[in-house]
Parts: structure tokens; C-alpha cells; sequence
């Protein structure tokens, strides 16, 4: 596809409940991240992937999140038990990782809301 | 681990103004630097970029940044802004992994 794609656009959960949220990169890139984006903040990092391993995912806050890859190209981030806390604004970026150059392209986010 | 700072949450400007928006960060190495760009009602498109070489740099729609390695600062100009810049402006860095570290973002108005 041209650019980043992220489904749903918007969900609305109860606390306790279970959220799935999906990302579709920009074809051929390797690299996939998610983030975070709170009222008033910038985004904050979750977790990376390159190909379908997640290389780093010292950013997600706790147990209950949790992502996965696959195949290399889609990915999804899961989230348990869902909090209030948790409301936020989350946002997936691609990159091809040229070494040493590569460049995060954003996808339009998809704003979740616990109530 | 590294931080960024923007200075000015938002920023009010007469159509025609020149603007600076400041941007400083914490890592003592080598860093990739970026600015992106929110437009009303979309979502985060880069707007310029840092990795090596000449520390001035053009981006798109006129914008440029300067990178200066003593003041660990990559402020954002542009000289003339159009009611259309309004936006909210985000600084991140790239230090020595893959993710990137965002300041909080400066929304800018532009009023015409």
C-alpha cells in the first residue's frame, strides 16, 4: 500500500476487556514499531520488530501488552485486561532500516478508549 | 536513556512571521535527528531529517532546522509561515538504537 494502515480507527472497550489493534506496514519494510501517544504527550515506545521477531519491547508498561508479527508484514498489538490508563492514542511506523538512515513512517493511529 | 525537550507548548503567529520552534536533547553520542509534523485531523508525516553531514537542513514546505552539536539543539525555522502551518510540531532523536525519543510536541497557530 502507499502508506501505513491501522485498524480500528477508534475503540471503545470497558475496562477488563481484551483489544486487538493491527497494523499493515508499508510494503517491503522489515522494520515495524509501535507507540504510545497520551493526551498532551509525545509518542512513547513500545516495541520494534524486524522481520517477525520483536527485537526490543522494553517499552511496553507491563504484562498485559503484548505484540506479534508472524509473518514478517502484519502486525498486532494485544492488550489484556484492559485499564483506564491504557487510553491512549497508539501508532505503528515502518522503516526498510537502511543501515544507518532509515526513516519511520507513521500510520494514522488508532485511538482506544477504556472507559 | 535520552530525552528531548521543546520549549514552547504553542506558539501564536500573525500569517507572515518567521518562526523558531526550539528543540534540545540529553545523549552525548552520535544521534539522528528529526522533526515531524500533525496536521489537523492527520497523522505524524516527517517533515525534515538529520544523519550526517552539513548541519543545516531543508525540509519540505520551506521548513529548515540546524543541527548544533555544542548546544545539542536542532530548532526548526521557517521565515515565512501560512495559516496552513498550523500544526503541532514534534522532535525526536534516534541515539544509538532504532526507536525514536519525542518531545512533547509545539502546537503552532497561525491566525491569518
Amino acid at each position: 500500500g502507499a502508506g501505513v494502515s491501522q485498524t480500528p480507527s477508534n475503540k471503545v472497550t470497558e475496562k477488563g476487556k481484551y483489544v486487538e489493534l493491527r497494523c499493515d506496514p508499508i510494503s517491503g519494510h522489515t522494520a515495524l514499531y509501535w507507540y504510545r501517544q497520551s493526551l498532551g504527550q509525545g509518542p512513547e515506545f513500545l516495541i520494534y520488530f524486524q522481520g517477525t521477531g520483536a527485537a526490543d519491547d522494553s517499552g511496553l508498561p507491563n504484562d498485559r501488552f503484548f505484540a506479534v508479527r508472524p509473518e514478517g508484514s502484519v502486525s498486532t498489538l494485544k492488550i489484556q485486561r484492559t485499564e483506564r490508563g491504557d487510553s491512549a492514542v497508539y501508532l505503528c511506523a515502518s522503516s526498510s532500516t537502511r543501515a544507518g538512515r532509515d526513516t519511520q513512517y507513521f500510520g494514522p493511529g488508532t485511538r482506544l478508549t477504556v472507559l | 536513556a535520552q530525552s528531548v525537550s521543546q520549549h514552547n507548548h504553542h506558539v501564536i503567529l500573525s500569517e507572515a512571521a518567521s518562526l523558531e520552534l526550539g528543540c534540545n536533547y540529553s545523549y552525548g553520542g552520535t544521534v539522528n535527528l528529526f522533526w515531524y509534523v500533525q496536521y489537523p485531523g492527520q497523522h505524524l508525516q516527517l517533515l525534515l531529517k538529520y544523519f550526517s553531514g552539513d548541519p543545516l537542513v531543508k525540509g519540505i514546505k520551506g521548513f529548515e532546522a540546524e543541527f548544533i552539536k555544542s548546544k545539542f539543539s536542532f530548532n526548526l525555522r521557517k521565515p515565512s509561515v501560512q495559516w496552513s502551518d498550523t500544526a503541532e510540531y514534534f522532535c525526536a532523536v534516534k541515539a544509538g538504537s532504532y526507536q525514536l525519543t519525542f518531545g512533547k510536541g509545539t502546537k503552532l497557530s497561525v491566525i491569518p
